[in-house]
C-alpha cells in the first residue's frame, strides 16, 4: 500500500477562520512533507518532518502551523489566511531523509480557497 | 546546488505518436532524478526514478527515461501516446543532502485524437 490520504478534499474559509488540513500514511514512513501548489506551477516545499520533528521550514508565514502528532499523521493548521494562500496543498511521505533513492509518495491534495 | 529545467511548457502529440518530454539537470554531484505525473486536481504520481543502477529506466504506463551524463539530461519518452497520457509532467531532482526535492516547471502534455 503506497497511499497517502488527505482530508478534506476541498476547503473554503474566510480570512478570520481557523481550520486544519490532515494527512495520513500507514507505510511506516518517517519523513513527511507539506507542499503548496499554485495553478500551472510546480509544488513548492513548505515543511519537512523527520521522525516527528520539524526538519525544514522554508520561511513559511506563521499563519501556517504544522504539527506531527505521531509518525503516521501530519496536520497543517491555518489561521488568518490571505486570498493569495488559495492553492492545492499536497502532503507527501518518504521512508526517511537519509537515502538518496527514497521516493516521495504524494496524497491527492486539499484544494483550499480563501475568501 | 541541484536544479532541473524542463524545456517546453506545453507539448502536443497525436494519439499513437512518440512522446518526448525534456529534462536537463544541473548538479555537481551524481543526481537523483525522478519523473512524476499529475492529472487534473490530483496529487503527483511517481512514473520512474534514476538510482544509478541503470541509465535506461523503465516506469509505469509504458514510459521510460534515459540518463545521459554527457548531455546532463533525463528525457522522458513513450513510443505511442494514449489519450489517457494527457496530464502535467514534472521532472525532479533530490538534493544531495536528501532533504528536498527540486521540481522543474512542468510540461503539460496534450494528446490529440
Amino acid at each position: 500500500d503506497t497511499e497517502v490520504t488527505q482530508t478534506p478534499k476541498h476547503l473554503v474559509m474566510g480570512m478570520t477562520n481557523k481550520k486544519s488540513l490532515k494527512c495520513e500514511q500507514h507505510m511506516g514512513h518517517r519523513a513527511m512533507y507539506w507542499y503548496k501548489q499554485k495553478a500551472k506551477k510546480p509544488p513548492e516545499l513548505m515543511f519537512v518532518y523527520s521522525y516527528e520533528k520539524l526538519s525544514i521550514n522554508e520561511s513559511v508565514p506563521s499563519r501556517f502551523s504544522p504539527e506531527c502528532p505521531n509518525s503516521s499523521l501530519l496536520n497543517l493548521h491555518l489561521h488568518a489566511l490571505q486570498p493569495e494562500d488559495s492553492a492545492l496543498y499536497l502532503c507527501a511521505s518518504s521512508q526517511g531523509l537519509a537515502r538518496s533513492t527514497d521516493t516521495q509518495y504524494f496524497g491527492p491534495g486539499t484544494r483550499l480557497t480563501v475568501l | 546546488a541541484q536544479s532541473v529545467t524542463q524545456l517546453g511548457s506545453h507539448v502536443s502529440v497525436s494519439e499513437g505518436a512518440l512522446v518526448l518530454l525534456r529534462c536537463n539537470y544541473s548538479s555537481s554531484v551524481p543526481p537523483y532524478l525522478f519523473w512524476y505525473v499529475q492529472y487534473p486536481n490530483q496529487g503527483l504520481q511517481l512514473l520512474l526514478k534514476y538510482t544509478s543502477a541503470a541509465t535506461l529506466v523503465k516506469g509505469i504506463n509504458g514510459f521510460e527515461a534515459e540518463f545521459k551524463k554527457s548531455e546532463t539530461s533525463f528525457h522522458l519518452t513513450k513510443p505511442s501516446a494514449h489519450m489517457s497520457d494527457a496530464a502535467e509532467y514534472f521532472c525532479a531532482v533530490r538534493s544531495y543532502n536528501f532533504n528536498k526535492f527540486y521540481f522543474g516547471s512542468g510540461t503539460k502534455l496534450n494528446v490529440k485524437p
